[in-house]
């Protein structure tokens, strides 16, 4: 149980373009879902929180405009990086939150990351 | 805002050795605490957490230990074996919030 899906796993893109990643929960409902983004060799860096229905919560220095949270449903958020830049280049990860109904509190499944590179 | 830090940065035991990485935070409030796997390409994996009322937990070869007081706590793996490699990451949640604050990361080598 508690498994997180991520799509596209990797993605090439022109500089420019916009790119989305899928970030979905396959067999619990969450809640809040978390974006973040690993450089090589770094931590995780929180981007932004969502829940459902509601506008995400961006960390201080992250552009919200330019990285588009959808949160539609408690089983799908998605991640669009729009006009992206080679400086977008990373991995980016999201997370799961079940909340209370998960039996635990604050505990945070993670998909196994999409790796976006800017040409 | 918290702040985490952890140590070493790198670690290389021989298999069948105990590693240990210590982490410390800033906020007293904080409550949980998860220690997260990374193997190379792949998202974090949780392996063991502990929660602000218990001292200790361990699970096989894996413990965590917790010291409210000096605000630290620890991994320990005992009797290491090659797949242990990889990097961990500690990660403590904000005091009455739901977000993660992670540590810097341990990359553990095990050598045969």
């Amino acid at each position: 149980g508690a498994v997180v899906s991520q799509h596209p796993s990797w993605v090439i893109c022109k500089s420019g373009t916009s790119v989305k990643i899928e970030c979905r929960s396959l067999d619990f409902q969450a809640t809040t879902m978390f974006w973040y983004r690993q450089f090589p060799k770094q931590s995780l860096m929180l981007m932004a929180t969502s829940n459902e229905g509601s506008k995400a919560t961006y960390e201080q220095g992250v552009e919200k405009d330019k990285f588009l949270i959808n949160h539609a449903s408690l089983t799908l958020s998605t991640l669009t990086v729009t006009s992206a830049h080679p400086e977008d280049s990373s991995f980016y990860i999201c997370s799961a939150d079940p909340g209370l109904a998960g039996g635990r509190l604050a505990e945070q499944f993670f998909g196994p990351g999409t790796r976006l590179t800017v040409l | 805002g918290e702040n985490v830090e952890q140590h070493p940065s790198t670690l290389s035991v021989q298999e069948g050795d105990s590693a240990v990485i210590k982490c410390t935070y800033s906020d007293s409030a904080s409550n949980y605490f998860p220690w997260y796997k990374q193997e190379l390409g792949k998202g974090p994996q949780l392996i063991i957490d502990i929660r602000s009322n218990v001292g200790e937990k361990k699970d096989q070869r894996i413990a965590v230990t917790l010291n409210k007081t000096a605000k630290h706590f620890s991994l320990h793996i005992t009797e290491t074996q090659p797949e242990d490699s990889a990097v961990y990451f500690c990660a403590v949640l904000t005091g009455g919030g739901n977000k993660l604050t992670f540590g810097t990361g341990t990359q553990l080598k095990v050598e045969l």
